[in-house]
């Protein structure tokens, strides 16, 4: 149980286009949805917390028009990183937390690299 | 919450050994605590959790123990195997949603 998916699981992409980046709960129902980029050899930076049907809350310094979050279902959360540059190239994780969860559960990452 | 650390502790141990990663967490309110184990290239995996009203935890060959005063959380694996060789994470959670994520740890198992 507790299963959480990614798609794509990597991307590679140009300067100046915008990628998509789907999480889902496949065996829960996820109430709150996290969003997480991963710099290599580092921890987990939290970029912004998303719950069902509501805007999604953002860590200071992560840009709202940047990275726009979508949680419109309560097993699926999008992620499109808009007019993607070199600097945004990262490993993209989410996690997924049930109503009756504390834990949460991590999905297997997507690699994006931007051109 | 945010933790940078270009150049991750490292833990070396023979198979079969035990491991013992330690973590010392950052909020005297934190009221859980969680184990990732995160391989290359993946996204981190639940290990084991523990909430701030218990001491010690067991699981499938792994043990959590939670030191409040010292504000001190470790993780101890039986029997290390390769498979455990990873970065393992110890986040802390308190009054909001949010996990508050530790620098990592690798482990490296040798034969």
């Amino acid at each position: 149980g507790a299963v959480v998916s990614q798609h794509p699981s990597w991307v590679i992409c140009k300067s100046g286009t915008s990628v998509k980046i789907e999480c889902r709960s496949l065996d829960f129902q996820a109430t709150t949805m996290f969003w997480y980029r991963q710099f290599p050899k580092q921890s987990l930076m939290l970029m912004a917390t998303s719950n069902e049907g509501s805007k999604a809350t953002y860590e200071q310094g992560v840009e709202k028009d940047k990275f726009l979050i979508n949680h419109a279902s309560l097993t699926l959360s999008t992620l499109t990183v808009t007019s993607a540059h070199p600097e945004d190239s990262s490993f993209y994780i989410c996690s997924a937390r049930g109503d009756s969860r504390q834990t949460q559960y991590f999905g297997p990452g997507t690699r994006l690299l931007v051109l | 919450g945010e933790s940078v650390g270009l150049h991750l502790p490292t833990l070396s141990v023979q198979e079969g050994d035990n491991s013992i990663i330690n973590c010392a967490y950052s909020n005297s309110a934190s009221d859980y605590f969680i184990w990732y184990k995160q391989e290359s290239g993946k996204g981190p995996q639940f290990i084991i959790d523990i909430r701030s009203n218990m001491d010690k935890r067991q699981g499938q060959r792994v043990t959590v123990s939670l030191n409040k005063t010292v504000k001190h959380l470790s993780l101890q694996i039986a029997a290390t195997q390769p498979g455990d060789s990873a970065v393992y994470f110890c986040a802390e959670k308190w009054s909001t949603d949010k996990l508050i994520f530790g620098t990592g740890t690798r482990l490296q198992v040798f034969p």
